[in-house]
């Protein structure tokens, strides 16, 4: 069964400044895809960027970017000049692959991170 | 900014009561997902509908009940619900997972107290 840790259930960082969130995963799967969700407070749930397992680069999305571990199982996300905007839960998620080289429906989620931006 | 929504946004029902939730999505996905998410806590995934048909069901008890009319609606109706079963049940849709356009899109959920 794969699982998702988050092992930071807080963090808080300044406005304009960098922060990192961890997130390892296990997994026997070797096809595999790996997302960053936000939830704001009261508002929905938006995706933030996704990693396919195969791709050794990196994903990055304007400010936001992962350091994709495969072998270690890891995958932080970036945030690059926090804005307040950015306040939200931070989900990691995993969906393994299927037989077809595809993806199957099921996401697993973290517990989450909560990440306040300071003025 | 939201491509699939959802009604109502929330919702207050006695525990002998029927009610439906709905969501509904405008981007040609053919795989619709209904998740429950209590306070603070991750989603939790409920049921799957590909292609209109009923894929995963995650052991959901029988007084959760899906529905899919056709590939833009999701309903969910409820019936002689407990006061746990009070969350948020979010609806989401993807295109084709056999395609590999696998991302989930979210709606804003709907909030259900049950007294």
């Amino acid at each position: 069964a794969q699982t998702v840790t988050q092992s930071q259930p807080e963090m808080s960082v300044q406005e304009a400044e960098t922060v990192t969130l961890s997130c390892t995963y296990d997994t026997s799967e070797n096809n595999y895809y790996l997302f960053w969700y936000k939830q704001p407070p009261s508002r929905q749930m938006i995706l933030v960027i996704r990693q396919e397992a195969y791709k050794q680069q990196n994903a990055t999305e304007n400010r936001f970017s992962v350091n994709f571990q495969k072998a270690a199982k890891s995958f932080s996300l970036k945030i690059s000049d926090s804005q307040l905007g950015d306040t939200a839960m931070y989900f990691c998620a995993f969906m393994a692959g299927n037989y077809r080289g595809g993806a199957t429906n099921k996401l697993i989620f973290g517990t989450g991170t909560l990440l306040a931006v300071q003025p | 900014d939201t491509e699939v929504t959802q009604t109502p946004k929330h919702l207050v029902m006695g525990m002998t009561n029927k009610k439906s939730l709905k969501c509904e999505q405008h981007m040609g996905h053919r795989a619709m997902y209904w998740y429950k998410q209590k306070a603070k806590k991750p989603p939790e995934l409920m049921f799957v509908y590909s292609y209109e048909k009923l894929s995963i069901n995650e052991s959901v008890p029988s007084r959760f009940s899906p529905e899919c009319p056709n590939s833009s609606l999701l309903n969910l109706h409820l019936h002689a619900l407990q006061p746990e079963d009070s969350a948020l049940y979010l609806c989401a849709s993807s295109q084709d997972v056999q395609r590999n356009s696998y991302e989930q899109y979210f709606g804003p959920g709907t909030r259900l107290t049950v007294t």
